[in-house]
């Protein structure tokens, strides 16, 4: 079975520090993982995704993961916070090979950024 | 990029009326659809998925009667919420997933804000 554990519920950092926003997974099968955003009151945003090729993966607005199968983590950053990135963000799984299943979310994680 | 697209984004209805929430693949088809329910400052619950030409599965918990899923094209998938009460009042989102792709990402779109009066 797939699960996924946000660690913090909430995360506050200063504009232009750095964001860490961490994801724990479990999974049976070789895992997809995504990080999503959502702005409040809107749909969800795609920011990055893992699946099986190169285990740093990039994403938009600065934002990056890094998986790493031996800690079973996928642990979200940015070097610098803006403004704009204060909103909530998910951590989700998905077996890789499992085409057409649903995506795990984690509970969320709050980011906000005070200037 | 593909584009999902809901309507209406936001729909404020009377209890005991029904309502219907559609979701569209703009530029891709989709023969597995998603829904989900979010509750305020909550994480996305998995409702339904709906695959095309054949009956939704719902998640255990969610009352097929209730909530009505219809996916009779690839690139439309609709959710109706039958007699709707004031505890249906939530945000619901839908995916989609592009068939031609092997891997399972999904895209969402951008959500439908239900009151129930």
């Amino acid at each position: 079975a797939q699960s996924v554990t946000q660690l913090d519920s909430h995360v506050s950092v200063s504009e232009g520090t750095p964001v860490l926003l961490r994801c724990n997974y479990s999974s049976s099968y070789s895992p997809s993982l995504f990080w999503y955003v959502q702005h409040p009151n809107k749909g969800l945003q795609l920011l990055l995704k893992y699946t099986s090729a190169a285990t740093l993966v990039k994403g938009i607005n600065g934002f990056e993961a890094e998986f790493k199968k031996s800690e079973t983590s996928f642990h979200l950053t940015k070097p610098s916070a803006h403004m704009s990135d204060a909103a909530e963000y998910f951590c989700v799984v998905s077996d890789i090979d499992q085409a057409g299943t649903a995506l795990i979310f984690g509970k969320g994680t709050t980011l906000s950024v005070s200037s | 990029g593909a584009v999902v697209s809901q309507h209406p984004s936001r729909v404020i209805c009377k209890s005991g009326t029904s309502v219907k929430i559609e979701c569209r693949s703009l530029d891709f088809q989709a023969t597995t659809m998603f829904w989900y329910r979010q509750f305020p400052k909550k994480s996305l619950m998995l409702m339904a998925t709906s695959n095309e030409g054949s009956k939704a599965t719902y998640e255990q918990g969610v009352e097929k009667d209730k909530f009505l899923i219809n996916h009779a094209s690839l690139t439309l998938s609709t959710l109706t919420v039958t007699s709707a009460h004031p505890e249906d009042s939530s945000f619901y989102i839908c995916s989609a997933r592009d068939y031609k792709q092997v891997l399972n990402e999904q895209y969402f779109g951008p959500g439908t804000r239900l009151t129930v009066t």
